[in-house]
């Protein structure tokens, strides 16, 4: 059974930037997934970041992507974020997920989420 | 870029009740490429409902999808206890293939 989960700091410095990993277990990262990340900000709804094929591809939501870089690591099993120039906006659970295929572009697999709080 | 807007925001029901959760999208979604998430507080979404209208292994046959096109449909046919949650629409079949709706909380009455 596959599973996701998250790690890295929880408080951040605005003008930072934010790093974030997501360990695979249970399975491969070169599977044939999209590796997503969503964040969702306290009491608010989901935001999907970007996402990455294990091939190195990269998709990003435009009003994110001039801060934001995804990269995979196979050896280690693992995907990762960097968001940088990080404000007090950028405070929110940040989920990493999968999609069912490469094509299927819905997700079947979170993990369970990790808060990164932006504060000086 | 798909803007999917859902309606209403919050739905305010009684258990054994029947739910009704719209998402609305901009441009038509090919493919009826259309998801729904039930989220329940400290938890990571939950698939429901992919391709507008299959339910996901082990969903509950009380819950179904419906539409194509612009307007989708969630339809929860008795309200459980633990059905009270935040539902969120997702369009998977165009770019960007992540847009969320804003979400849709069903309270209890």
């Amino acid at each position: 059974q596959v599973q996701l989960q998250e790690s890295g700091p929880g408080l951040v410095k605005p003008s930072g930037t934010l790093s974030l990993t997501c360990a695979v277990s249970g399975g491969s990262i070169s599977s044939s997934n999209w590796w997503s990340w969503v964040r969702q900000p306290p009491g608010k709804g989901l935001e999907w970041i970007g996402e990455i094929y294990h091939s190195g591809s990269t998709n990003y939501n435009p009003s994110l992507k001039s801060r934001v870089t995804i990269s995979v690591d196979k050896s280690k099993n693992q995907f990762s974020l960097k968001l940088s120039s990080v404000t007090a906006a950028d405070t929110a659970v940040y989920y990493c997920a999968s999609t069912v295929t490469f094509s299927l572009r819905y997700f079947d697999l979170w993990g369970r989420g990790t808060l990164v709080t932006v504060s000086s | 870029e798909i803007v999917l807007t859902q309606s209403p925001g919050t739905l305010s029901l009684s258990p054994g009740e029947r739910a009704t959760l719209s998402c609305r999208a901009s441009q038509s979604v090919s493919s009826s490429y259309l998801a729904w998430y039930q989220q329940k507080p400290g938890q990571a979404p939950r698939l429901l409902i992919y391709g507008a209208s299959s339910r996901a292994t082990g969903i509950p046959d009380r819950f179904s999808g419906s539409g194509s096109g612009t307007d989708f449909t969630l339809t929860i046919s008795r309200l459980e206890p633990e059905d009270f949650a935040v539902y969120y629409c997702q369009q998977y079949g165009s770019s960007p293939p992540g847009t969320f709706g804003q979400g849709t909380k069903v309270e209890i009455k």
